[in-house]
């Protein structure tokens, strides 16, 4: 158990649909990861967010948004949803930014 | 361009030493990471390497060279539960946290 918690566990939704996940890093985590990981694609970087301000990004769709709030935890949100968005999501942590990442255990998201 | 290879499929059996490769070009670079991802599961922070050499911890080694653009992962005293796919990732400079990963190297461990 890393210690990152992720809800929900899994969501199945249809074509067109919005959806919101949860993160909560680490106690004592500042830094807050958002990974996509699908079969023929792996693991890709979406976004990162630091004590509450972007810090970098990745190949991020428009149709997809995160914040980060003061607690710290993390919402990512995915709207408009595709068949192509079904995947697993990741939330990672780390204390600052150039530390190891901890992942939390995903959200398997299937869009029908 | 990013890009990061690594074999796709490793055998080996029980009891034996693996070493799986990583060969990166990045835009820049500033930490080579290995994770272990379980089928289904979150990847597991392995080992970390910034600087040129070899960093060892417990069955797992893992080296770097820079220079070269490579890593590899050394697994000794292999066992059944260590099959899982190894993901290897680096971060590039100016690009806070952001983890380029490869596409992983199924390992199978065979009695």
């Amino acid at each position: 158990d890393s210690g990152v918690t992720q809800t929900p566990k899994h969501l199945i939704t249809a074509t067109g649909q919005r959806v919101t996940l949860r993160c909560s890093p680490r106690s004592g985590d500042l830094s807050v990861y958002w990974y996509q990981q699908s079969l023929d694609q792996g693991l890709q970087f979406l976004i990162q967010y630091y004590n509450g301000e972007e810090r970098a990004k990745g190949n991020i769709l428009e149709r997809f948004s995160a914040q980060q709030f003061p607690d710290l935890h993390s919402e990512l949100n995915l709207s408009s949803l595709e068949l192509g968005d079904s995947a697993l999501y990741f939330c990672a942590s780390s204390p600052r930014t150039h530390n190891e990442q901890f992942f939390g255990p995903g959200t398997r998201l299937t869009v029908l | 361009g990013q890009n990061i290879d690594q074999p796709t499929e490793m055998t080996a059996t029980e009891g034996a030493i693996v070493q799986i490769n990583c060969t990166y070009q990045t835009s820049g670079f500033n930490g080579l990471f290995w994770y272990q991802q379980h089928a289904g599961e979150a990847p597991t922070f392995l080992s970390y390497n910034v600087l040129d050499g070899l960093e060892e911890k417990g069955r797992f080694s893992s080296f770097l060279s820079r220079s070269k653009g490579y890593s590899y992962l050394l697994l000794k005293e292999l066992q059944m539960k260590d099959s899982a796919s190894y993901l290897c990732a680096v971060r590039g400079n100016n690009q806070g946290g952001k983890l380029i990963f490869g596409q992983g190297t199924e390992l199978s461990v065979k009695p």
